[in-house]
């Protein structure tokens, strides 16, 4: 079946890093995203990695795939108060099924 | 071209009406996908297209539900008598088959069902 898990909620200081975890169940999955969403505004692609990858770096962003485990993870490095929003994970097969997704909160 | 469009951005009806929200992809996408979001909850998967063809359809999707790509260019979704159930956020996303991974999203159409 599909199943994207994610936990709801994290806080974090300004400066620090964030890391965001998310596990699903499809093994056939080709890729895995994260979106991030902000308030009132539409799902924005942050990035994505291909299922024979176990890591991935851009910029600020690193994400991470535990393929055996079907455990994915973003990372944020010096997170700003601009960081805060939903972010959600999720698995392709054709189609994207999401998790429900992660409200990141950051503090001054 | 801007992105993926969708039209309108907010729509208010009455139970019982019908309602007809359009979606135009990015020029070369030959994929379209439509989602629905409640509030707190992720995007919710309705049904795909790969050109004018609906390969997908979501098995909690209720039969009031239809959607529709002609010309494998813009596409409908059109609720029948609506609930106050179908109150959410209903998305548009488009990609390119074979670069799926670059799925992107529409600002949206809101429905509010009174």
């Amino acid at each position: 079946g599909e199943d994207v898990e994610q936990s709801l909620f994290l806080s974090v200081r300004e400066g620090d890093s964030s890391v965001i975890n998310c596990t699903y169940t499809d093994s056939s999955s080709t890729y895995l995203y994260w979106y991030k969403q902000e308030p009132g505004a539409g799902l924005q692609l942050l990035t994505y990695i291909f299922s024979n990858m176990d890591m991935k770096q851009d910029q600020r962003l690193t994400v991470l795939l535990n393929k055996k485990d079907k455990h994915l993870s973003l990372r944020i490095a010096d997170t700003q108060t601009g960081d805060s929003a939903i972010y959600f994970c999720a698995e392709s097969t054709g189609k994207l099924i999401f998790g429900q997704g992660t409200e990141l909160s950051v503090k001054p | 071209d801007t992105g993926v469009s969708q039209d309108p951005r907010h729509k208010i009806t009455k139970r019982g009406q019908n309602v007809t929200f359009r979606c135009d992809p990015i020029s070369e996408h030959n994929r379209l996908y439509w989602y629905r979001q409640t509030l707190g909850q992720g995007p919710e998967f309705l049904t795909y297209f790969q050109n004018e063809a609906q390969l997908e359809k979501s098995r909690l999707l209720s039969d009031r539900f239809s959607a529709e790509r002609p010309k494998g260019s813009f596409s409908t979704l059109e609720i029948q008598r609506t609930e106050q159930g179908d109150s959410a956020m209903y998305l548009c996303a488009s990609s390119f088959m074979g670069r799926d991974q670059e799925a992107f999203f529409g600002q949206g159409t809101r429905l509010t069902v009174v």
